[in-house]
């Protein structure tokens, strides 16, 4: 079965500085690897996807992130935070070609950008 | 719709009183989950309707939980004989195969 592992419940960084939200993930298949954002009293925003092609993928707000097929990770990666990048982070996994291919989510990351 | 529609988007109800929450997906997804979260935390997965398949009911937590969908169409989420424990946003979600999901407001349930 797939599962998705955020490391951090928590990360803080100063603004200006560059980001990093860990997710390392495990499946039986060929994984397509989602980032989600949630601010505060609002609904699950996709932010990006890897499904196949190049290993750094670009999505909005000026995100990015890295699959590492090696390691097994997805980190989300953004080179200069904004306080406004302060929110709930989740990773997701779909495991293709096994399995029911359902989307299973991380425990999330509390990404806080400390002015 | 433009995008997915949950219905109530809060809903107070008294312990033991059954409640039902409605989706309506984005047309034309044919996938379309349900996962509950409480206040600040993660999300857990309910339940994953593909298509015509046998849904995944494996993150039920009781059997006072249970849930339908039409088709690709409506779906709804009824929990029953509701314990306070049940208050949390339960999240609907969508999506066609193998790509992202999109998720509507939520539903607040408070169970007093």
């Amino acid at each position: 079965a797939q599962s998705v592992a955020q490391p951090e419940d928590q990360v803080n960084v100063a603004e200006g500085n560059p980001l990093t939200v860990k997710c390392t993930y495990s499946v039986s298949g060929n994984p397509y690897l989602f980032w989600y954002v949630q601010y505060p009293n609002r609904g699950l925003q996709f932010l990006l996807k890897y499904i196949t092609g190049d290993n750094l993928v670009k999505g909005s707000y000026g995100f990015e992130a890295e699959f590492n097929k090696s390691q097994t990770s997805f980190h989300l990666k953004k080179p200069s935070a904004l306080v406004s990048d302060s929110a709930l982070y989740f990773c997701a996994v779909r495991d293709v070609g096994f399995g029911n291919e359902k989307l299973t989510f991380g425990t999330g990351t509390r990404l806080t950008i400390i002015p | 719709g433009a995008g997915v529609s949950q219905s109530p988007s809060n809903k107070v109800t008294e312990k033991g009183k059954d409640v039902e929450l409605r989706c309506d997906p984005i047309s034309g997804h044919t996938a379309l989950y349900w996962y509950r979260q409480r206040l600040g935390q993660g999300l857990e997965f309910l339940i994953y309707f593909q298509g015509n398949s046998a849904p995944d009911k494996s993150g039920l937590p009781s059997d006072r939980f249970s849930a339908e969908r039409t088709g690709e169409s409506v779906s709804t989420l009824t929990i029953q004989r509701t314990q306070q424990e049940d208050s949390a946003v339960y999240l609907c979600a969508s999506s066609t195969p193998r790509s992202e999901a999109f998720f509507g407001q939520g539903t607040r349930l408070t169970v007093v």
